[in-house]
Parts: C-alpha cells; structure tokens; sequence
C-alpha cells in the first residue's frame, strides 16, 4: 500500500523567513495530494491541496509543488509569521472510487517573532 | 466545521471496559472516517465508510468495531479497552459528488485515555 514520508519532524524558523516541508510517496498511481493544518488542541484543516495534473498551486503565501517522477511534493510557506506555528500534514490518495488519505507523520513549524 | 461534531470529548476509562466514541454530521457526507492520531504517527485510518451500511477496516482496525445505521452517525467502538488505545480520535466526512470531491472535514476530537 501506499507509505508517506515526511521531513523535516521539526522546523524552526524567524517570522518573515521562508519555509519547506517535504513529502515522498510511494505509490506511483496516488494523484490528490492535500496539506491539512492543526493548531494546538485543534482538528486538522485542509490548507491547500494538488492534483497530479498540476505541478505547482498557489494560495497566497503557501504553494504546493509536485514532482510526479521523483514521486515527491513540498509545501512552501513564505513570509511566516507566529500565526504559522503548528502542525503540518501531508498526504496522498489515489482514484479508486474511494478517496482513502494516507497521511505523513507531521512537522511541527515554529515560527519565532 | 460546526457540522460534524464528535462525543464525548474527552473520556477517561479503564483497561478491559468498552467504550464508544460517536460522530455525528449534518451535512449528509457520504464518506465518513476515524482516524487515531498517536505522536510520531501522523493520523492512521482506523475503519472507514462509503455510505450508510457500508464500512470497510483502515490501516489499524484491530480491537475496534463500527456501525453506520444512519448517514449521519458513525460511532466507534472499543470492544475492552486496551492502554495501547490511549489516543485522540478524530472523526472526518467527505461527499465524493462534491466539489470539492476529496476534502475530509474533520471533527473536533475525542481525548481517550486508558488506565
């Protein structure tokens, strides 16, 4: 089955750098990759999210990008700022009728005023 | 987010007792999930559900069961309560007729610990 690895565990930033999270996955048939957010205490929330039709996708200060060959995907993040600091998830499904989300294991970023 | 609610919140049990955690949402989701999430796991899929009646096990089912009589409900059930199941749980809807067709939505949580 599929298997999502994600780096860094940690990341420790100043408010205004910019930062990346990476994530392989292993399934080469997976094509939805979404980024979910989770504050301290709070449910996860998805951010952003691409399809493998598409190579990059922007929301304001956060991109995702995608690299079907290597099988890998990041999110940037930049001009961070304190409200960024929290728990950052990547994942990847395929369409088999079923969207079932196999998720990475998280990094925390903590965005220092 | 106001629309998938999960109870109780938090729960305090005991080793061998079982216990239920219950979902609920007004959305009229066909998809409903319950996700555990452990540090240094990530969220692990516990059992899922394509539409009432339907349910199908996850990543990590064992020692769990559940039931979905009615599209809006999707309760979990720890059969005896082990300490290894000390977690937080997370409940999650999506509708694949959507747009958007993939976004889980996510419930609060349930803090379980087992004692």
């Amino acid at each position: 089955g599929e298997n999502v690895e994600q780096h860094p565990s940690t990341l420790s930033v100043q408010e205004g750098d910019s930062a990346v999270i990476k994530c392989t996955y292993s399934d080469s048939a997976s094509n939805y990759f979404p980024w979910y957010k989770q504050e301290l205490g709070k449910r996860p929330q998805l951010i952003i999210d691409i399809r493998s039709n598409v190579g990059e996708k922007k929301d304001q200060r956060i991109a995702v990008t995608l690299n079907k060959t290597a099988k890998h995907f990041s999110l940037h993040i930049t001009e961070t700022q304190p409200e960024d600091s929290a728990v950052y998830f990547c994942a990847a499904s395929k369409n088999t009728g079923f969207q079932k989300l196999v998720f990475g294991t998280g990094t925390r970023l903590l965005v220092s005023p | 987010d106001a629309g998938i609610t999960q109870s109780p919140r938090y729960k305090i049990t005991e080793t061998g007792r079982q216990v239920t955690l219950m979902c609920h949402q007004t959305w009229s989701h066909s998809y409903m999930f319950w996700y555990r999430q452990d540090l240094g796991h990530g969220l692990r899929l516990i059992y899922y559900s394509a539409a009432a009646d339907i349910t199908d096990k996850g990543e990590v089912p064992d020692g769990y069961v559940v039931s979905r009589s009615k599209t809006e409900n999707f309760p979990l059930t720890l059969e005896s309560a082990t300490r290894s199941q000390t977690s937080v749980y997370f409940c999650a809807s999506s509708e694949p007729r959507g747009p958007p067709r993939e976004t889980q939505y996510f419930g609060p949580g349930t803090r379980l610990l087992v004692l």
